[in-house]
Parts: C-alpha cells; structure tokens; sequence
C-alpha cells in the first residue's frame, strides 16, 4: 500500500505569493488532517477533512484554507505569504475521523517564504 | 498554552540501555495517547499508543505507560539502539465530543543513542 504523498517536496516563494499544497492520502483512508512544523513551535495543527467537509480547525489566520475532493485528495492553499509561514508543511491520513486510531504521515512540503 | 509538553528537549543514552521520554499534558479531555519518531526531513512514523482506559502499551521495544492522575505518559525504549536516534514527539486526541482528527503535539525530545 501506498503511503501518504505530499507534493511538492520543495517550495521557494516570495512574500505576498500564495502556495497551494497537495496531499494524496493511504487508499481507502478518509480523513485528512495538515500540520504546520517550525523549529519554535513543534507541530501545529491546521485542520482536518473528512468526505470533503471540514471538521477541525487550528488556529490559524484565514490565510490558510484547504478543501478535499471526492477521492480523498486534499490541498491546502496559503494566500498572502509571509515571511513567517516558512516551515515543514505535513499532511496526515486516518482511515477514520476520530477514534483511537493513529494517524500516517507524509514525509511533508517544505515551504521558504523570502 | 501548551496543552501537552515534553519539558527535555533532549536526551543521551547509551547503547543498550534504557531510554524514558516524558510528556505531560493539562487537558483532562484527553483520551488517546500516541508517540511518533522523526527523522530530519521526513514526516514523523507512527510508534505506539495508548487509550486512557490502560495504563500501560507495549510493543517490542517500545512500551508506554499512563498515569492519568498525574497527567503524565512515558515511552520506554529498552534495549535502545542507534538507530532510535530521533526527535520522539507525544500527542494526544480527545476523542470524545466529535472532535475528530486533531492531535495536540508536544514540543519533541531528541534522542541521541551512543554507540
């Protein structure tokens, strides 16, 4: 089975772009969730999807949104970059939303905002 | 607020021996408990968990303990090797009230195994 794919792996921007983010999750996993991870404050959540609704969502401006299709697939978009949105965006997949289950990883998007 | 903390942010053990990474938390909604590895440039692997309804996990070398009372987890490699060398993050999932996906992390407790 197939892990978690986050494209692109790299990303350089300039401040003001705005950056969309792809995540494909384990087949047959529905839910989704981004975290955001930066040396000065671990791994953040951002929000969750699950069958194209989302269900949770961190503290984040409104500069960050993200949607789901109806295979799963899951982007997430950055308007307005700032210098500070640089960091290791990572994508998680759960075959179910809630319950004691562990979520898988992808190996993440790195993102530099200069 | 950091609802779930790793207070070392680092850890040096050798080769062999035991190695116990800490994770406290304050929130008492918390019901699930997890413990991820991280390599550099990789997003982090899945190691153990643990319901609040056990006080204790274990998997090979990895074996996890709750104290609910105390708002404290533990996660117990024995014997450590150095390949175990890693950041460790703990997170922790309340499950109850619909709240779905969301794992609060800690901060990370790099573990370094000596040969």
């Amino acid at each position: 089975k197939a892990g978690v794919t986050q494209t692109p792996r790299y990303l350089i921007k300039t401040r003001g772009q705005q950056v969309t983010l792809s995540c494909s999750p384990i087949s047959g996993h529905r839910s989704v969730s981004w975290y955001q991870q930066t040396p000065g404050q671990g791994l953040q959540f951002l929000f969750e999807y699950f069958s194209e609704t989302q269900r949770n969502k961190g503290n984040f401006p409104g500069r960050f949104s993200g949607r789901q299709f109806s295979n799963s697939r899951s982007e997430m978009n950055v308007s307005t970059l700032e210098l500070g949105d640089s960091a290791l965006y990572l994508c998680a997949s759960s075959p179910i939303t809630g319950g004691n289950t562990e979520a898988f990883f992808g190996q993440g998007t790195r993102l530099t905002v200069v | 607020d950091q609802q779930v903390k790793q207070n070392s942010p680092s850890l040096s053990v050798q080769e062999g021996r035991i190695s116990i990474l800490n994770c406290d938390y304050t929130n008492s909604m918390f019901d699930y408990f997890l413990w991820y590895k991280k390599y550099p440039a990789e997003g982090p692997t899945f190691l153990i968990s643990i319901s609040s309804i056990k006080d204790k996990n274990e998997d090979g070398r990895f074996t996890v303990f709750l104290n609910k009372s105390a708002k404290h987890l533990s996660l117990h490699i024995v014997p450590s090797q150095p390949g175990d060398s890693a950041v460790y993050f703990c997170a922790a999932s309340p499950t109850l009230s619909g709240n779905t996906g969301k794992l609060i992390f800690g901060q990370g407790t790099t573990l370094q195994v000596k040969p």
